[in-house]
């Protein structure tokens, strides 16, 4: 079954720094782009940081740009977003989703991992 | 405050059928860019429900319909279930974010 499993979320101090995990199985991860969406606590779904198959090109939305590192290592099907430079605003669930964002669909999304962000 | 317009909440009765609207602008849905349609539970992935506008990916019962025009979007169910009772969210791309954005959400109620 085709599946995303996230990891390493929880509550971290401002200013902190925390680094999920998106573990990928039964499909060739390599020939996708990845994306990580989050979902702050009574909002709607926001598209975070997307990456191209082979890592080579990352984009992300203005709100976590120069904060937040997105990359993946195709050997261990692995997804990652290093979140550095953490504020209240980025409490959210995050989900992994496969996907690119630039028109098309999500198709497969994990179950995300709570990242809370507060003193 | 989403670049995608929803209205937070739409209700019916079971059988009945209901439509949610997604309402954008030029830079995104009246640019031309295809929308997406998800289903949410609390808790569990979200599933990808109508993708490019109006088709169905394997699996999602046909009750699902989408369709497109203009600046907007809409999702239909019709043949209501109690399982339906879920948040749904459209999704496209905005050229001025240069990224995907989605709507704020719609909360379905199965009266």
């Amino acid at each position: 079954e085709v599946q995303l499993v996230e990891s390493g979320g929880g509550l971290e101090q401002p200013g902190g720094s925390l680094r999920l995990s998106c573990a990928a199985s039964a499909f060739t991860f390599s020939n996708y782009a990845m994306s990580w969406v989050r979902q702050a606590p009574g909002k709607g779904l926001e598209w975070v940081s997307a990456i191209g198959g082979s890592g080579g090109s990352t984009y992300y939305a203005d709100s976590v740009k120069g904060r937040f590192t997105i990359s993946r290592d195709n050997y261990k099907s692995t997804l990652y977003l290093q979140m550095n430079s953490l504020r209240a605003e980025d409490t959210a669930v995050y989900y992994c989703a496969r996907g690119n964002p630039w028109g098309d669909p999500f198709d497969i999304w994990g179950q995300g991992t709570l990242v809370t962000v507060s003193s | 405050q989403s670049v995608l317009t929803q209205p937070p909440s739409v209700s019916g009765a079971p059988g009945q059928r209901v439509t949610i609207s997604c309402t954008g602008s030029s830079s995104n849905i009246g640019a031309g860019y295809d929308v997406h349609w998800y289903q949410h539970l609390p808790g569990t992935a979200p599933k990808l429900l109508i993708y490019d506008n109006n088709n169905r990916p394997s699996g999602v019962p046909d009750r699902f319909s989408g369709s497109k025009s203009g600046t907007s979007a809409s999702l239909a169910i019709t043949g209501l279930q109690a399982e339906d009772e879920a948040h749904y969210y459209c999704q496209s791309y905005d050229t001025s974010l240069s990224g995907s954005v989605f709507g704020g959400g719609t909360k379905l109620t199965v009266l």
